[in-house]
């Protein structure tokens, strides 16, 4: 059966210190990827997805990254964490249409 | 680009009553998609619709697409504790933002005994 995970599940990093989150598929092939954020009590914004290795399309400017470096590997990076980077991540893999979400990550920039 | 808009943001409910949170999008959506976040949890997908005007019902809930694929809602008859969490919708468009998911903000509700 097909499985997504994502960790780590809770992070507290200082502000400009870097950031790396991971999040693997088992079970399929070729699945399509996503990264969401979640802000406290709000919506799921939508960050990134990738269609295949190497390919990553951003949906909102940021200081944050993604790449796709195998085929169930989805990271999302960055550089510099902001005040503004804290809140919920989330990891989602849609397969004909349904989204199936990782555990998420709660990240607390300080 | 497509948008996806939900209300009410928040809705305070007795138990025993009904509620109904509404979806729409900006644009044509190709299907609609209704998602539970327990609070703490994460995102878990309840149903999906296609066709225009199609109706399902889970239980308790029943979810609607609209006749023009641009509107959707989720109605809960005789709300319980259990129903606690936020409710998203979520739609995919036309061809150009293929496999783009796009939620709503969501719907929080809140279910006092």
């Amino acid at each position: 059966s097909q499985t997504i995970h994502q960790w780590p599940a809770t992070l507290v990093q200082p502000v400009g210190s870097p950031l790396s989150l991971e999040c693997t598929v088992e079970g399929t092939s070729n699945p399509n990827l996503y990264w969401y954020r979640q802000a406290a009590g709000r919506g799921l914004q939508l960050l990134f997805y990738s269609v295949g290795i190497g390919q990553i399309s951003s949906e909102v400017p940021q200081n944050l990254s993604a790449s796709r470096p195998q085929d169930r590997q989805f990271i999302l990076s960055s550089k510099k964490l902001l005040l503004s980077d804290s809140g919920f991540y989330l990891c989602a893999w849609i397969l004909n249409t349904e989204a199936f979400f990782g555990q998420g990550t709660r990240l607390t920039v300080v | 680009g497509q948008q996806v808009m939900q209300i009410p943001q928040y809705q305070h409910v007795q138990e025993g009553e009904d509620f109904t949170t509404y979806c729409n999008s900006s644009t044509t959506l190709s299907n609609i998609q209704w998602y539970k976040q327990r609070p703490g949890g994460h995102p878990v997908f309840l149903i999906q619709l296609v066709k225009s005007g199609e109706v399902k019902k889970q239980k308790r809930l029943t979810f609607q697409f609209g006749e023009a694929k641009k509107n959707s809602s989720l109605h809960i008859t005789a709300t319980q504790t259990t129903d606690v969490g936020t409710y998203f919708c979520a739609g995919t468009g036309g061809t150009d933002s293929w496999g783009k998911l796009q939620f709503g903000a969501g719907t929080q509700v809140v279910v006092t005994p």
